[in-house]
């Protein structure tokens, strides 16, 4: 079946500009992550949804970055006012249960931002 | 909260022999530890993962051992092949717990020579 899918594939935005990054998780899943990953690094987690309870939002790295779910379909993350050094791939994943204890993660192929 | 440290940073081996990949965590309450392979381009994928009940497990040609002890684990390549150059990256978590996300490792880019 579908994957996770993630939109758009790259984004290239002026400092200072807002960026929506959008994510289609597997039908089913309840579980929803976002990491960032920049270049050459590990991936740094951001937030998690799962259901209807609130997200952990504690991997956020400042307020001018924040993120919605409606139910269990698709989430946005919203970048404001965005840094050079927020350019990043950020990553969306979702799972069937929480805590990938008996369902892993699966992930999109990433949003590659780049702002200039 | 956890951390997690992976080594090496990079591995390069010839095709066909072994690649080992270590991580070590210091949660000690970390419980789940999967592995994931990621290529160019692409998000990682799920190649295996263990439980803190089980010391090995196994699945062709790669396998994952865990010292709950020493608290690290280990990713095992037999034969390897070109397309196991990958970046890999380990990970551990709590399940049962609040938090919702895994911690990961900083990645080992492995480049198999044919």
């Amino acid at each position: 079946g579908a994957g996770v899918s993630q939109s758009p594939s790259n984004k290239v935005t002026e400092k200072g500009k807002d960026v929506e990054l959008r994510c289609d998780p597997i039908s089913g899943h309840t579980a929803l992550y976002w990491y960032r990953q920049r270049l050459g690094q590990g991936l740094e987690f951001l937030i998690y949804f799962q259901g209807n309870s609130a997200p952990d939002k504690s991997g956020l790295p400042s307020d001018r970055f924040s993120a919605e779910r409606t139910g269990e379909s698709v989430s946005t993350l919203t970048i404001q006012r965005t840094q050079q050094e927020d350019s990043a791939v950020y990553l969306c994943a979702s799972s069937l249960v929480p805590r990938t204890a008996d369902s892993p993660l699966h992930f999109g192929n990433g949003t590659r931002l780049t702002v200039t | 909260g956890e951390n997690v440290e992976q080594h090496p940073s990079t591995l390069s081996v010839q095709e066909g022999d072994s690649a080992v990949i270590k991580c070590t965590y210091s949660d000690s309450a970390s419980n789940y530890f999967p592995w994931y392979k990621q290529e160019l381009g692409k998000g990682p994928q799920l190649i295996i993962d263990i439980r803190s009940n089980v010391g090995e497990k196994k699945d062709q040609r790669i396998a994952v051992t865990l010292n709950k002890t020493a608290k690290h684990f280990s990713l095992h390549i037999t034969e390897t092949q070109p397309e196991d150059s990958a970046v890999y990256f380990c990970a551990a978590s709590r399940y049962g717990g609040s938090q919702g996300n895994l911690i990961f490792g900083k990645g080992t880019k492995l480049s198999v020579k044919p």
